[in-house]
């Protein structure tokens, strides 16, 4: 099974300061036949169910801010929030689909400093 | 607007059966996989099954293979988890999820949830 690793595991951010989550996973996720980096990051909110941020590593969803951005490529990878607000404040995981079984990072909990 | 609505979860005790059903809505049900993903209680979330667009192919996560059956209706849009033996460890939140693809193995739109919870 890959190994999902998340870093850290919180973090207390300023209002419009930038929020930098880290994932590593234990193989390299990036398929040699398309050349896609088969990562994905999900932001959940208290009381509500994951959302499709990022997938491919860094392709935001539809309706997703551009404050969100998804990078890296093999086994570590990034997501930044460039300008935390008020509504960013949730737990965000990171998710391999390269392959069975689907393996998700511990989560890292972001919140205002 | 795609909807996922579960239904099915409550109280069991160790040892018994119980079935989740997902009532799909927004989206064409038959093109695309599904999945279900678990979060205990102030945990993060763990992968349970996935079930391909057209019921022919299924993978589980060791921690419920041979416990748990996923299955699919196409033609009532639903998606079913069977738990048989449940355990304690079982005990979580239960969200059915769509895949972008006829078996993709990522999330794109997530129902909202039915709690599990096996004690005696």
């Amino acid at each position: 099974d890959i190994v999902m690793t998340q870093s850290p595991d919180s973090l207390a951010v300023s209002l419009g300061e930038r929020a930098t989550i880290k994932c590593k996973s234990s193989q390299s996720v990036l398929s040699n036949s398309d050349n896609k980096n088969y990562l994905v990051w999900y932001q959940q909110k208290p009381g509500q169910p994951p959302k499709l941020l990022i997938s491919w590593a860094s392709t935001r969803e539809s309706g997703v801010p551009d404050r969100f951005s998804g990078s890296g490529s093999g086994t570590d990878f990034t997501l930044t929030v460039s300008s935390l607000q008020a509504e960013d404040v949730a737990v965000y995981y990171c998710q391999q689909c390269y392959g069975a079984p689907l393996t998700f990072g511990g989560g890292t909990k972001v919140e205002i400093k | 607007q795609v909807q996922l609505v579960e239904s099915g979860g409550g109280v069991v005790q160790p040892g018994r059966s119980l079935r989740l059903s997902c009532a799909a809505s927004g989206f064409t049900f038959s093109t695309y996989g599904m999945h279900w993903v678990r979060q205990a209680p102030g945990k993060g979330l763990e992968w349970v099954a996935i079930i391909s667009y057209d019921g022919s192919n299924e993978l589980y996560a060791d921690s419920v293979k041979g416990r748990f059956a996923i299955s699919r209706d196409n033609s009532k849009n639903a998606l079913y988890l069977r738990m048989n033996s449940l355990r304690a460890e079982d005990t979580a939140v239960y969200y059915c999820a769509k895949s972008p693809a006829p078996m993709g193995y990522y999330l794109d739109w997530w129902g909202q949830g039915t709690l599990v919870t096996v004690s005696s």
